[in-house]
């Protein structure tokens, strides 16, 4: 059964706008959410974090929301370029060293 | 530093054949984990190891198996490999005292099993 869900496969973008990625989770015990950023033929690489203490957390163009009570994360990207085209995975942790991902979201910035 | 390195990039294997895996870090972490990807499901685990010597199963850890020798290597074991399979394999390590879980990835071995 899969604790953190991604529901969209994919999401187009035209470059200079804002993207938007969204993830939910079921289990209140995580702790740490992730989001990890791929290119096609390389490992996933760490994009940006938030811990359950927190809601919104930035860093340059990129900014990810926390709800704990709807238990919903999402990941902002402004303004979207086409460098951003890749699969993006959220992810989440307990207070062990496991991460639980979701499917995956493929972003594609259309010039 | 090189990161995480895996080897081999690329194999293909006939069913039942075996194989291993090797996944080597050398940033002195202690946590190492093995992942599958397959499309539509994201990354899941596989085995992992929070030290030196020791291993513990992950989400699908049947028909695998992993040893933990040395603390920069992980290997990840195929005995008798099978269609279901056929994935891209990624290794990735974390340090123990990492604020956020944060783990590192190798760049993959994509494995097709006929």
């Amino acid at each position: 059964d899969q604790q953190v869900k991604q529901n969209s496969p994919s999401l187009s973008v035209q470059e200079g706008r804002i993207s938007i990625l969204n993830c939910d989770y079921t289990n209140s015990m995580f702790d740490y959410f992730l989001w990890y950023k791929k290119y096609p033929a390389e490992g996933p690489t760490f994009l940006i974090s938030i811990s359950s203490i927190k809601d919104k957390n930035e860093d340059g163009r990129f900014t990810v929301f926390l709800n704990k009570s709807a238990k919903h994360l999402s990941l902002h990207i402004v303004p979207s370029q086409p460098g951003d085209s890749a699969v993006y995975f959220c992810a989440a942790s307990p207070t062990d060293y496991k991460l639980s991902f979701g499917a995956g979201t493929t972003v594609t910035v259309r010039a | 530093n090189a990161g995480v390195t895996q080897t081999p990039k690329f194999r293909v294997l006939k069913t039942g054949q075996s194989m291993t895996l090797l996944c080597a870090q050398d940033m002195n972490h202690e946590y190492m984990y093995w992942y599958r990807q397959d499309p539509g499901m994201g990354l899941r685990l596989i085995h992992y190891s929070v030290g030196e010597g020791t291993t513990a199963k992950g989400e699908v850890p049947d028909g695998y198996n992993v040893s933990r020798l040395k603390k920069q290597n992980f290997l990840l074991g195929l005995e008798s490999a099978a269609p279901s399979q056929t994935s891209v394999y990624f290794c990735a390590s974390r340090a123990s005292g990492s604020s956020y879980n944060e783990q590192f990835f190798g760049p993959g071995t994509r494995l097709t099993v006929l």
